[in-house]
């Protein structure tokens, strides 16, 4: 079955510092991979997806990266944060051998970004 | 623009009723909708997903409908108990749209 993997799950960081938070994948090859983020009483946003290695879309400008090193690796990353960018950060996958359109969205356990 | 709504935000009922969660979206051309439920500071688990051929799906005590044409999706929970307190998200794949897009979600709160 497929399973994604988060980390930090809370991470608590100043104005102005970097940030990294992975996402990996098991059980599943060639996934399409998404960064949403969900703010407080808000709904999810899409920030970035994979289609496949290196592949980065971006749905909305931000000072927030994001790379893909490997088939089952997402990483969200910063290097100068803002207030703004506190929120709690889901990874998530669908098959990557349909389209787009078909797939059922599955996702981790979220990193709750807090910054001060 | 393509948007998902939900209503009611909040809802509270006592256990054992039989309730009903809206979710509407703003264009008929979709591939599919999702529900999903989350728990205070987790992620979000599937419940149930509509293909936009699909009229309606069921798990358990769960059923989602699906009217496509009038952009409306509907979530009814028989028999609620106070385990179904959660946040409920609606989540539309929409044609020519990478993305799904999310409602803000209703938060339930069964009470004992």
């Amino acid at each position: 079955s497929q399973t994604i993997h988060q980390w930090p799950a809370t991470l608590v960081q100043p104005v102005g510092s970097p940030l990294s938070l992975e996402c990996t994948v098991e059980g599943t090859s060639n996934p399409n991979l998404y960064w949403y983020r969900q703010a407080a009483g808000r709904g999810l946003q899409l920030l970035f997806y994979s289609v496949g290695i290196g592949q980065i879309s971006s749905e909305v400008p931000q000072n927030l990266s994001a790379s893909r090193p490997q088939d089952r690796q997402f990483i969200l990353s910063s290097k100068k944060l803002l207030l703004s960018d506190s929120g709690f950060y889901l990874c998530a996958l669908s098959p990557g051998n349909r389209g787009l359109g078909a797939n059922v969205l599955t996702f981790g356990a979220g990193s709750r970004l807090t910054v001060l | 623009k393509q948007e998902v709504t939900q209503i009611p935000a909040a809802l509270s009922v006592p256990e054992g009723e039989n309730l009903v969660l809206n979710c509407s979206f703003t264009d008929s051309a979709i591939y599919n909708l999702q529900w999903f439920r989350q728990d205070p500071g987790k992620g979000l688990t599937s419940l149930l997903l509509i293909q936009s051929s699909q009229r309606e799906q069921t798990s358990g005590r769960l059923n989602a409908s699906l009217d496509k044409s009038s952009g409306r999706s509907t979530l009814y929970i028989a028999a609620s108990q106070p385990g179904d307190s959660a946040t409920y998200l609606c989540a539309v794949r929409f044609v020519n749209n990478n993305d799904m897009r999310f409602g803000a979600g209703t938060r339930l709160t069964v009470k004992p």
